[in-house]
């Protein structure tokens, strides 16, 4: 079956405790992004990644880092969290076509639900 | 700096009626991704609309896309609770590297029995 796998689906943790969620996609997606979404913010955007070992930086990269080593996975890295960053993580991946993302849009993960105490 | 604007936020409706939720956006783009969420679930793609003038339904759910009016719209048809849910619209900027998607905050819609 296509999906989107993330790990674990939720985190609670403490400030300053490193983690990492994990994604994974079994579609050969060149395109993988992280989103978090929160009450009355919608989707905003963490990191993306156009292909193994380009990543670049979304709307709301402060806190996080990506690393992209393998075409399948793309895990979230946060090195000291804080309460602020207590929110619902969502990975996503996508072909690319020609033009871009445009034909296909995003499959979703399952969604990580990490709370920062 | 790219804004998509969802209108409204909040829509409790009545079994059926009809209804339509807009998105405006603020740059040009001539795609455009419509998804649904139900609560403590994930995000599941209902329309990708790749032209000016695209139009596509899926049962009692139609969307359609103005990209000079740099507007689309997702129309419900005699809406039934199952319908209930928050609906995103997402537009794609940019092409190549700098290639992303940018969603608007969302729709909650409840359909009363």
């Amino acid at each position: 079956e296509a999906q989107v796998t993330q790990n674990p689906r939720y985190l609670i943790t403490v400030t300053g405790k490193k983690l990492t969620v994990t994604c994974s996609q079994n579609m050969n997606h060149e395109y993988m992004s992280w989103y978090r979404q929160d009450p009355g913010l919608g989707l905003r955007q963490i990191y993306y990644s156009m292909n193994v070992e380009v990543t670049d930086k979304g709307d709301v990269p402060e806190g996080y880092k990506v690393s992209r080593k393998e075409k399948r996975n793309f895990p979230l890295i946060l090195e000291s969290p804080s309460p602020n960053q207590t929110s619902l993580y969502f990975c996503a991946s996508s072909a690319l076509h020609i033009s871009g993302i445009g034909s296909y849009g995003y499959t979703f993960g399952s969604g990580t639900r990490l709370t920062v105490v | 700096e790219l804004k998509v604007e969802q209108n409204p936020l909040f829509l409790s409706m009545q079994e059926g009626k009809n209804y339509t939720i807009y998105c405006n956006y603020s740059t040009t783009s001539d795609r455009l991704y419509w998804y649904r969420q139900d609560p403590g679930k994930s995000l599941e793609s209902l329309f990708v609309l790749l032209s000016n003038g695209a139009v596509k339904q899926e049962g009692r759910l139609m969307a359609s896309l103005d990209t000079k009016a740099r507007l689309s719209t997702l129309h419900i048809t005699a809406a039934v609770h199952d319908l209930s849910a928050t609906y995103f619209c997402a537009v794609d900027i940019g092409s190549g590297r700098d290639d992303k998607i940018i969603f608007g905050k969302g729709t909650r819609l409840h359909i009363l029995p």
